[in-house]
């Protein structure tokens, strides 16, 4: 499968518990992007990483989240003291280089979280 | 700041009847949107993008969309509905790296 590869695809946590997922990209993608998606909503955007900088950021990602992209390919996402109102799925998409306006985003599974 | 709107909930047709899902965009400048559909536990997959040219778009599994500039509205649409396009669908315009969706509206395809 060379589509974009989400792990774990579900995660029960505790809360004040930390999280970690990983997402690797489609291998000749250099634009790689982090949403959140909760029940009934469409997908929001968290993050984005040209090649390992990450250059865009939201102000929904406050300072508990932390996104890396060390090596410009596989990139993670850190959650840290869990709180409930993080439960949501984890998109991660990734794109190919050129006009950014037009190519569109090739999304993976997500990662399903719930925090108990 | 770009948006979109989808007024729809939910929609219902019959197979092989026409399927029409809404949206309706607010942007500055030039419109970049796009179509992705999400089918249960699994990712969204993109239909199609308008991005200039000819308002009629043609994309996936039969999908096409309408670009309509004095109604600022970009409707997905398919001639004759299958069961298997019952899902999640979802519009979106691009603002610079980001995608902002809508928030989705459900097609149920009945037999």
């Amino acid at each position: 499968d060379t589509g974009v590869s989400q792990d774990p695809r579900h995660k029960i946590t505790k809360r004040g518990q930390n999280v970690t997922f990983r997402c690797d990209p489609i291998s000749e993608h250099n634009r790689l992007y982090w949403y959140r998606q909760t029940l009934g909503q469409g997908p929001e955007f968290l993050t984005y990483f040209q090649n390992e900088a990450q250059l865009e950021k939201s102000r929904l990602l406050s300072d508990r989240f932390s996104a890396e992209r060390p090596k410009g390919s596989f990139s993670t996402l850190e959650i840290q003291r869990t709180e409930q109102g993080d439960s949501a799925m984890y998109l991660c998409a990734s794109s190919p280089s050129g006009s950014v306006m037009n190519t569109e985003a090739f999304f993976g599974q997500g990662t399903r979280l719930t925090v108990v | 700041a770009q948006s979109v709107a989808q007024p729809e909930d939910q929609v219902n047709v019959a197979e092989g009847n026409p399927l029409t899902v809404k949206c309706t965009y607010s942007v500055s400048g030039n419109p970049y949107l796009f179509w992705y559909v999400q089918y249960p536990n699994r990712g969204l997959q993109f239909l199609l993008k308008y991005i200039t040219g000819d308002n009629l778009v043609k994309g996936s599994y039969g999908f096409e969309a309408e670009f309509n500039k004095s109604q600022t509205s970009f409707h997905l649409k398919k001639p004759s509905a299958l069961v298997s396009d019952s899902a999640l669908y979802f519009c979106a315009v691009r603002e610079r790296y980001k995608l902002s969706f809508g928030a989705g509206t459900t097609v149920t395809v009945r037999a």
